[in-house]
């Protein structure tokens, strides 16, 4: 079964600290791609970040990036230099890119962020 | 570049009812996946179209129902609403459907639907 496992239900960062989210995947599919995405108050779901299964490096896109370890099946999120804009939650997601090839994401629980000034 | 965008953004029903969201992808983007997330249940996967087919649907009974248009516009229809249908129903559209090497989705803000 396609699974996402987020076992941090809350967490706290002070301001400008560095902070990582955990998100641990179970799919027996070879290629596929995991996600992160970062929901506000507000609810808009915003995209941070991809890493496919075949992507050797580890994803980065300015202040986030994808600690991408296969074999363990784990895809943790790393925010440096937290901001207070940062405070929400935060969702790890996976889509299989089987022969059914298609845009289905399969999401976490969500782990709830919240910086301290 | 405009985004995804969903109307209405709030809507209130009753029981019984039916209800039609709209979800416009970016401009580009022929696939509109719909999901829909309640405290209880987090975030599911309701259906997927890609150029006017449905490519992929989740778990949810036959009162969940969608299409999408020429134009890769995509409507979501629910009948005979229950309570448990209160929900915040995100769209995503992306430019590909599913092809390995990307294809974020990018999602819409949501419509906030109350079944009272």
């Amino acid at each position: 079964a396609q699974k996402i496992t987020q076992t941090q239900p809350g967490m706290f960062v002070q301001e400008k600290e560095a902070v990582t989210l955990d998100c641990t995947y179970d799919t027996s599919d070879q290629s596929y791609g995991l996600f992160w995405y970062k929901q506000p108050s507000s609810g808009e779901m915003i995209f941070l970040i991809y890493q496919g299964s075949y992507d050797e490096q580890n994803a980065t896109e300015g202040r986030y990036s994808l600690n991408f370890q296969k074999a363990r099946k784990s895809a943790n999120l790393v925010i440096s230099a937290s901001q207070l804009g940062d405070s929400a939650m935060y969702f790890c997601a996976m889509r299989v890119h089987g022969s059914g090839n298609t845009g289905k994401l399969i999401f976490g629980q969500g782990t709830t962020l919240q910086v301290k000034p | 570049k405009a985004g995804v965008t969903q109307t209405p953004r709030y809507l209130i029903k009753t029981r019984g009812q039916q209800v039609t969201l709209s979800c416009s992808p970016i401009s580009g983007h022929r696939s509109v996946s719909w999901y829909q997330q309640t405290p209880g249940q987090g975030l599911q996967f309701l259906f997927e179209y890609f150029s006017e087919t449905q490519r992929n649907k989740g778990n949810f009974p036959g009162r969940f129902s969608g299409r999408q248009f020429s134009n890769s516009r995509s409507e979501m229809n629910v009948s005979t609403l229950e309570l448990g249908d209160s929900a915040l129903y995100l769209c995503a559209s992306s430019s590909v459907s599913g092809l390995a090497g990307g294809a974020e989705q990018f999602f819409g803000p949501g419509t906030r639907l109350t079944v009272l």
